[in-house]
């Protein structure tokens, strides 16, 4: 099966601008998460989602942060503006709606803002 | 609120030598425990997994580790480690019913020749 994908694998933009990072669970995953890491920091929950709604987004930073998981497939991560403080490795992951299932990550974005 | 301490930041060591990584987690309900590793250029990978039972979890690519509750602790071990090991390794917690992942700073494991 495919795993999880994401893109763009990286992204440079100045501050102020705007990006939107997508995200392509493993077909069939009804969860799908958010997360981010920090240069050298831990790896912090962003937000989850089941299908379309969402469960959890309490770890959403501020309002420049939007997501959307249009018809519960992939999802889609918009940054608007980007401060310099948003630049980080940005995660999604995905499982099954089964209880405790392992979460599959996709390879990240790495997100630089200047 | 739960967090976890990774220990060490890096680990150097030597092909072929023993390795443990130390986790430790505060939290004042129970939780799940698990490590991820994440190789050069990929995505996390799970490596192995608490939920209940033995307290000693075997995981893949012949890692194990041992929950400790008095120790809040979840060190992970490996006897003898392999240059393929190099990676970045994270420990991580969840409350028992909840579904987000809490994630340590991580471990880069550096095997040297």
């Amino acid at each position: 099966e495919a795993g999880v994908t994401q893109f763009p694998s990286h992204s440079v933009i100045e501050k102020g601008q705007t990006v939107t990072l997508r995200c392509d669970p493993i077909s069939g995953h009804d969860n799908l998460y958010w997360y981010r890491r920090v240069m050298g920091k831990e790896i912090k929950f962003l937000l989850h989602f089941v299908k379309e709604s969402k469960q959890d987004e309490s770890g959403m930073p501020n309002n420049r942060f939007l997501a959307e998981r249009t018809g519960g497939t992939y999802s889609t991560l918009k940054v608007q503006p980007a401060e310099l403080e948003d630049s980080g490795v940005y995660f999604c992951a995905s499982s099954p709606r089964v209880y405790n299932s392992p979460l599959h990550f996709g390879n990240g974005t790495r997100l630089t803002v200047t | 609120a739960q967090s976890v301490t990774q220990l060490d930041s890096q680990v150097p060591v030597f092909e072929e030598a023993p390795v443990e990584l130390r986790c430790n987690y505060s939290s004042s309900v129970s939780v799940y425990l698990f490590w991820y590793v994440q190789y050069p250029n990929q995505g996390l990978q799970l490596l192995l997994k608490y939920l209940s039972g033995s307290t000693l979890v075997k995981g893949i690519n012949g890692f194990e580790a041992e929950f400790n509750k008095s120790q809040t602790s979840f060190h992970l071990r490996k006897p003898s480690v392999h240059i393929s090991d190099t990676a970045e390794y994270f420990c991580a917690v969840k409350i028992q019913g909840a579904q987000k992942l809490v994630f340590g700073q991580g471990t880069r494991l550096t095997i040297n020749p």
